[in-house]
């Protein structure tokens, strides 16, 4: 059974940067597409950046195109999210979740129990 | 982006009771959908995909059908343990969006 950890959430001024992290274990993790998903504080779910197994391809939401970062090693087993620029829309708990594929399907099978960001002064 | 649209809000129901949840794109989505569970204080369980199918391991008192716009997820005989948050989402395209959630409470 695939398991998930993130870690690396915390509490950040406006304008600051966070990595995240996600080890993956129960799975070989270097043959699936691996995404990023967050949740708003009490609210919905949102998609934010996803990557093949490869890391050929990478994707990200609008909302964190060209501030978030999305990375993997597949020999720590290992998948990454480094946060720049943030603001406090940013708020949100991260979840890593697994892809059913190598090369994305865009569905999550399997979840970490989620990192919490919190951007505030 | 297709926005997903799920009904009710909020569903009151009784153990034993059957339910069906309701969720609607903007735009097709073909048989590109997926269901999840999600109880207080844990991540989402990922419980339908392609509309129909159940993930391994999942109860077979969830079922999905639809295709195209208008989708539903039906749960029967609820348990104690079904009383939950579900939440549809759509993978056909970019940004892969979900529904706002369906809380299902006793």
């Amino acid at each position: 059974e695939a398991q998930l950890a993130e870690s690396g959430g915390g509490l950040v001024q406006p304008g600051g940067s966070l990595r995240l992290s996600c080890t993956a274990s129960g799975f070989n993790f270097a043959d699936y597409a691996m995404h990023w998903v967050r949740q708003l504080p009490g609210k919905g779910l949102e998609w934010v950046a996803g990557i093949n197994w490869k890391s050929g391809f990478t994707g990200y939401a609008e909302s964190v195109t060209g501030r978030f970062t999305i990375s993997r090693d597949n020999v720590k087993n290992s998948l990454y999210l480094q946060m720049n620029s943030l603001t406090p829309d940013d708020t949100a708990l991260y979840y890593c979740a697994k892809d059913p594929a190598a090369s994305e399907e865009y569905f999550f099978d399997s979840w970490g129990q989620g990192t919490l960001v919190t951007v505030s002064s | 982006d297709i926005q997903m649209t799920q009904s009710p809000h909020t569903l009151s129901a009784s153990v034993g009771d059957r339910v069906t949840i309701t969720c609607r794109a903007s735009q097709s989505v073909n048989k590109w959908l997926a269901w999840y569970q999600q109880k207080p204080g844990q991540a989402p369980r990922l419980l339908i995909y392609e509309a129909s199918t159940l993930k391994n391991g999942v109860s077979s008192k969830f079922s999905g059908s639809g295709s195209g716009t208008e989708f539903t997820l039906t749960i029967s005989s609820l348990q104690p343990d079904d009383f939950a948050t579900y939440y549809c989402q759509q993978y056909k395209s970019y940004s892969y969006t979900f529904g706002q959630g369906t809380k299902l409470e006793i």
